[in-house]
């Protein structure tokens, strides 16, 4: 079946660094790829909607500067948090969508800025 | 109003016992997911499903469109169980998916 893998599953980093995080649809050409971001005891949110070869639409209050989306093939995503800061500490998701009707999530990556 | 709601929030078992989680819509939908989140951990897809019923386990899914309705069932349940539950629903045509609060899970040996 299908399977989107998201890289890394945890990361921990300094203040002021950035860290990219990858989403990648291993057998399938994802046309659309979102990112979600899941704050304590709430939903998961959307953060923004990526799609090959186009710029990224961003959801509102969303700081497109700070969380850089690249969508630069049909099977690559990555999210760059810059200048990483404690409250960007947060679970962050992909998904991955298939010939614009299904969809699949990657496992999710654990941020934290210390 | 949420578009999704799940319900209970909390649920507290004894290992053995079945579970029920359900999760209703507000609107028509393309396909519903019911994801596991672990502690601390990652996702985990259970299911992914646009009608009828899959079962995986001892873990059951069912989905009643008309209703927009979904349940996710837990036979002979077990502290592994323990887990955080979530619905996520698919609009499906490049729309994004939108999320149920979850539903944590306890099950106590």
């Amino acid at each position: 079946g299908a399977v989107v893998s998201q890289h890394p599953s945890r990361v921990i980093c300094k203040s002021g660094t950035s860290v990219k995080i990858e989403c990648r649809s291993l057998d399938f050409q994802a046309t659309t790829m979102f990112w979600y971001r899941q704050f304590p005891k709430q939903s998961l949110m959307l953060m923004a909607t990526s799609n090959e070869g186009s710029k990224a639409t961003y959801e509102q209050g969303v700081e497109k500067d700070k969380f850089l989306i690249n969508h630069a093939s049909l099977t690559l995503s990555t999210l760059t948090v810059t200048s990483a800061h404690p409250e960007d500490s947060s679970f962050y998701i992909c998904s991955a969508r298939y010939m614009g009707v299904m969809a699949f999530f990657g496992q999710g990556t654990r941020l934290t800025v210390v | 109003k949420n578009e999704v709601e799940q319900s209970p929030q909390n649920l507290t078992a004894q290992e053995g016992e079945f579970i029920t989680i359900n999760c209703s819509y507000s609107v028509g939908i393309s396909a519903l997911h019911w994801l596991q989140q672990h502690p601390g951990g990652g996702i985990v897809s259970l299911f992914m499903l646009s009608s009828g019923k899959k079962k995986h386990g001892r873990l059951i899914a069912t989905i009643n469109i008309q209703e927009k309705h979904s349940s996710l069932h837990i036979t002979a349940s077990h502290p592994r169980d323990s887990a955080v539950y979530i619905c996520a629903v698919d609009f499906g045509n490049n729309n994004d998916m939108r999320f149920g609060a979850g539903t944590r899970l306890t099950v106590k040996p």
